[in-house]
């Protein structure tokens, strides 16, 4: 079944560690997003892909990186989390076109202690 | 003032109920119109997709977008505590360099 998928689901890390954040999808989408929500707040677009080797800052300025080696595979990577890190990370995907409709990922949940 | 303005409630209605949801936004450039359900600690899954103006059904769900007044809506009729989640509208177009721009989001809350 074609989906989009994020692992951990839950992370809670140290400050100062390094932690990448997995997204993969099986939807064959060219497009693919990261947005942060904090409780009950609106989504914030940080990184975005349009293809392979092709990555995009978003709206919200982020500490964090992506990368696009693999048309599937969307990873972030926080090179150094920080308390401020703590919240949830959306990864969703779309098959281009102008209408944008966006498939999301479960989340991963962070908290940085 | 944001792009889009949602009011973040919670609404509460009793089972069996209409719930009546809106968006409003200021950019005329936008064309696609969506509402996304958000259960909690889950990702937002797409629910309703509108092309500008006019109304469109699924089941319990309608979604109306008034270009005019820059408006959108989203009713939900025979309210069920399963419908119990946040909603969020959201809203693209080409002018508006495709990319979507969400609304906060309005918790609703069906009570049994």
């Amino acid at each position: 079944e074609a989906d989009i998928y994020q692992t951990p689901r839950y992370l809670v890390i140290g400050t100062g560690k390094k932690i990448t954040l997995e997204c993969s999808q099986t939807m064959g989408h060219d497009k693919m997003y990261w947005y942060q929500q904090d409780p009950g707040m609106e989504l914030h677009l940080i990184h975005y892909s349009y293809g392979v080797n092709s990555t995009e800052k978003g709206d919200l300025s982020s500490e964090s990186t992506v990368s696009r080696i693999r048309t599937e595979h969307f990873p972030l990577t926080l090179e150094s989390a920080r308390p401020s890190h703590t919240s949830q990370y959306l990864c969703a995907s779309s098959d281009g076109g102008t209408n944008e409709k966006l498939f999301f990922g479960s989340g991963t949940q962070l908290s940085v202690l | 003032q944001k792009e889009v303005e949602q009011d973040p409630g919670p609404l509460s209605v009793p089972e069996g109920a209409i719930v009546s949801l809106n968006c409003t936004y200021s950019n005329s450039a936008f064309q696609y119109f969506m509402w996304y359900r958000q259960y909690s600690r889950k990702g937002p899954e797409l629910l309703m997709y509108t092309y500008s103006s006019g109304n469109k059904e699924d089941g319990r769900f309608t979604a109306q977008v008034d270009k005019s007044s820059k408006y959108i809506s989203l009713f939900i009729r025979d309210s069920q505590p399963s419908d119990s989640a946040t909603y969020l509208c959201a809203m693209s177009g080409k002018a508006a360099g495709n990319k979507l721009t969400f609304g906060g989001g309005t918790r609703v809350l069906v009570k049994p």
